[in-house]
């Protein structure tokens, strides 16, 4: 069975900073990954996905994550962090149809 | 519809009761989910419909709940006998066979 892990539950970061999310898939076959945005009192976006192709991949909101194969990891990024980048990101793999999510880590960006 | 409309947006009920909680997909969207949010914590899969095919339904937590789903269009989420367990949000979303999920704003469950 698929399985998605951040292993982080907060990330603090300084606005200006670079910012890494992280996550780590399980999944049989080619994975589908995600990354979801949560903010407060609002219900989850979607930011990017990895489906196949260039490892790097480019999403909303000036957000990016790498692929790493060897890895099985996922990491959202981002170079220069804004205070309004805090919100729950969720990572999220697709195995068998269903997309199983990670816990959420939450970004806390102050300035 | 522009997106994921799910209703009521809010629901109160008491211990016992049974609720159902309604989800309008994004027209031509053949996939739909849906999931549970407990407070401060991550979305718990609980039901999975595409097409026509025979929906997964290996996150539902226990007997008492049930979805149903209209061809494409319509589906319904039913807590019977309600427990205070139950109290979360309970979010719906949809996509195309393989694409992003659009998730709606949600069902605030509370059980008293």
């Amino acid at each position: 069975a698929q399985s998605v892990a951040q292993p982080e539950d907060q990330v603090n970061v300084a606005e200006g900073n670079p910012l890494t999310v992280k996550c780590t898939y399980s999944v049989s076959g080619n994975p589908y990954l995600f990354w979801y945005v949560q903010y407060p009192n609002r219900g989850l976006q979607f930011l990017l996905k990895y489906i196949t192709g260039d490892n790097l991949v480019k999403g909303s909101y000036g957000f990016e994550a790498e692929f790493n194969k060897s890895q099985t990891s996922f990491h959202l990024k981002k170079p220069s962090a804004l205070v309004s980048d805090s919100a729950l990101y969720f990572c999220a793999v697709r195995g068998g149809g269903k997309l199983i999510f990670g816990q959420g880590t939450e970004l806390s960006v102050k300035p | 519809g522009a997106g994921v409309s799910q209703s009521p947006s809010n629901k109160v009920t008491e211990k016992g009761k049974d609720v159902e909680l309604r989800c309008d997909p994004i027209s031509g969207h053949t996939a739909l989910y849906w999931y549970r949010q407990r407070l401060g914590q991550g979305l718990e899969f609980l039901i999975y419909f595409q097409g026509n095919s025979a929906p997964d339904k290996s996150g539902l937590p226990s007997d008492r709940f049930s979805a149903e789903r209209t061809g494409e269009s319509v589906s319904t989420l039913t807590i019977q006998r309600t427990q205070q367990e139950d109290s979360a949000v309970y979010l719906c979303a949809s996509s195309l066979l393989a694409g992003a999920l659009h998730f709606g704003n949600g069902t605030r469950l509370t059980v008293t």
